[in-house]
């Protein structure tokens, strides 16, 4: 097991929801990022954890949306009350900070694509 | 703040044709680090190099080479004698030294499509 694992793969689910994600990264990477992409764009930034701290999260991390990682291991998506503009893929990456490197290469999952109704 | 235009959102060639990937890039930073992923249609996006902004030697890896030209903002990446598989969206990305985040701004991708 050495990838970035996501669940579920697939989701759809009617207007006003809730749906949670989860990622799992590889297991050694102390820094997790959540991006989402749209059809034919690249991916856009998230949020990110360092360990299980929040460090950062963009404007475009509406009040509906959520994120955590407990125990610095895995980590969930939720969104609350979901609007047709959220269906999109939800993408997971890991990296390591090792050799003090801030900016090494991410890893990332298969990713979520949410279908919104 | 930090962009990346890909131009090109469509090529195709036949296969064993060479093709250039075009990546043009905007950073106030003077240190930062350029990426090209690779998202094949399985959809998850493959790590291929990682160049920092104070190397600006060329990158040859088989049958792909980057070309980083800061004078030009630019990042190419260049298959050789392309091939079936090569067929994906390549997505270059670009991160910023002064923030700790190391998150990364991606271009929109380029589709190659490599005909037999």
């Amino acid at each position: 097991d050495t990838g970035v694992s996501q669940n579920p793969r697939h989701k759809i689910t009617k207007r006003g929801q809730n749906v949670t994600f989860r990622c799992d990264p590889i297991s050694e990477h102390n820094r997790l990022y959540w991006y989402r992409q749209t059809l034919g764009q690249g991916p856009e930034f998230l949020t990110y954890f360092q360990n299980e701290a929040q460090l950062e999260k963009s404007r475009l991390l509406s009040d509906r949306f959520s994120a955590e990682r407990p125990k610095g291991s895995f980590s969930t998506l939720e969104i609350q009350r979901t609007e047709q503009g959220d269906s999109a893929m939800y993408l997971c990456a890991s990296s390591t900070t090792s050799g003090g490197g801030k900016h090494n290469e991410q890893f990332f999952g298969p990713g979520t694509r949410l279908t919104v109704l | 703040a930090q962009k990346v235009t890909q131009a090109q959102t469509e090529i195709s060639v036949v296969e064993k044709e060479d093709v250039t990937l075009d990546c043009v890039y905007e950073t106030r930073d003077t240190t930062y680090y350029l990426f090209w992923y690779k998202q094949p249609p399985s959809g998850e996006l493959v790590f291929l190099i990682r160049r920092n902004s104070f190397d600006e030697q060329n990158e040859i890896s088989g049958r792909y080479s980057w070309n980083f030209q800061k004078s030009t903002s630019s990042f190419n990446f260049t298959i050789t004698a392309s091939q079936v598989v090569d067929s994906a969206v390549y997505f270059c990305a670009l991160s910023e030294a002064n923030t700790n985040a190391g998150k990364s701004t991606f271009g929109d991708g380029t589709t190659l499509t490599v005909k037999p």
